[in-house]
């Protein structure tokens, strides 16, 4: 079965200095990994994605991530963080694409909290 | 596009009642979910639907749940009799059949006292 875990529940920084955001997986295979982003009151919103083409993705607003299969891990890091970022972050992974209809199985999510 | 759109966005109703949410997927979306996110679970997938078809179930909790797509612009969920432990944030989302993005609808926040 697949799975993902984050590390955090909650993560803060002070504006201007580095974010890490932290996700390991388990798959029996080559996963599709994501991380969805989620502002108070909204829907999550698709931050980056990796479908095992390069393995550091860059997503928007300035945030990537670097799939390392020989640590299953997936981190989230932006070099210099502000206060909009401010939110909850999911890792996020799918099981067989092709089988499951791209369902997406959602890590328990890091509250990251941005200090001015 | 006007994205995903759920309603109503706030539903406040009293146990035993029956509860209905709806949404409309983005057009030319293929696939359809059902997700509902609580503190103590998370987002968990209750049902998704493909071509209108539902094809996975398995997250729903119990029978008082029932979801229905009747054509390619409009699916619901049901509650009936709801419970207070049913009180949650529900999301819908849709994707298209060749790509692995899902867009979220803003969510219906159910509140059942």
């Amino acid at each position: 079965a697949q799975s993902v875990t984050q590390l955090d529940s909650h993560v803060s920084v002070s504006e201007g200095t580095p974010v890490l955001l932290r996700c390991n997986y388990s798959s029996s295979y080559s996963p599709s990994l994501f991380w969805y982003v989620q502002h108070p009151n909204k829907g999550p919103q698709l931050l980056l994605k990796y479908t095992s083409a390069a393995t550091l993705v860059k997503g928007i607003n300035g945030f990537e991530a670097e799939f390392k299969k020989s640590e299953t891990s997936f981190h989230l890091t932006k070099p210099s963080a502000h206060m909009s970022d401010a939110a909850e972050y999911f890792c996020v992974v799918t099981p067989s694409f092709y089988n499951q209809g791209g369902k997406l199985i959602f890590g328990q999510g890091t509250e990251l909290s941005v200090k001015p | 596009d006007a994205g995903v759109i759920q309603s109503p966005r706030h539903e406040v109703t009293e146990m035993g009642q029956e509860v209905t949410l709806r949404c409309k997927p983005i057009s030319g979306h293929d696939y359809l979910f059902w997700y509902r996110q609580t503190m103590m679970r998370g987002l968990e997938l209750l049902i998704y639907f493909n071509n209108n078809v539902p094809i996975d179930d398995s997250g729903m909790p119990e029978d008082r749940f029932s979801a229905k797509m009747p054509n390619a612009s409009f699916s619901t969920l049901k509650i009936q009799p709801s419970e207070p432990r049913d009180s949650a944030v529900y999301f819908c989302a849709s994707r298209r059949a060749v790509s692995t993005e899902q867009y979220f609808g803003p969510g219906t926040r159910l509140t059942v006292t």
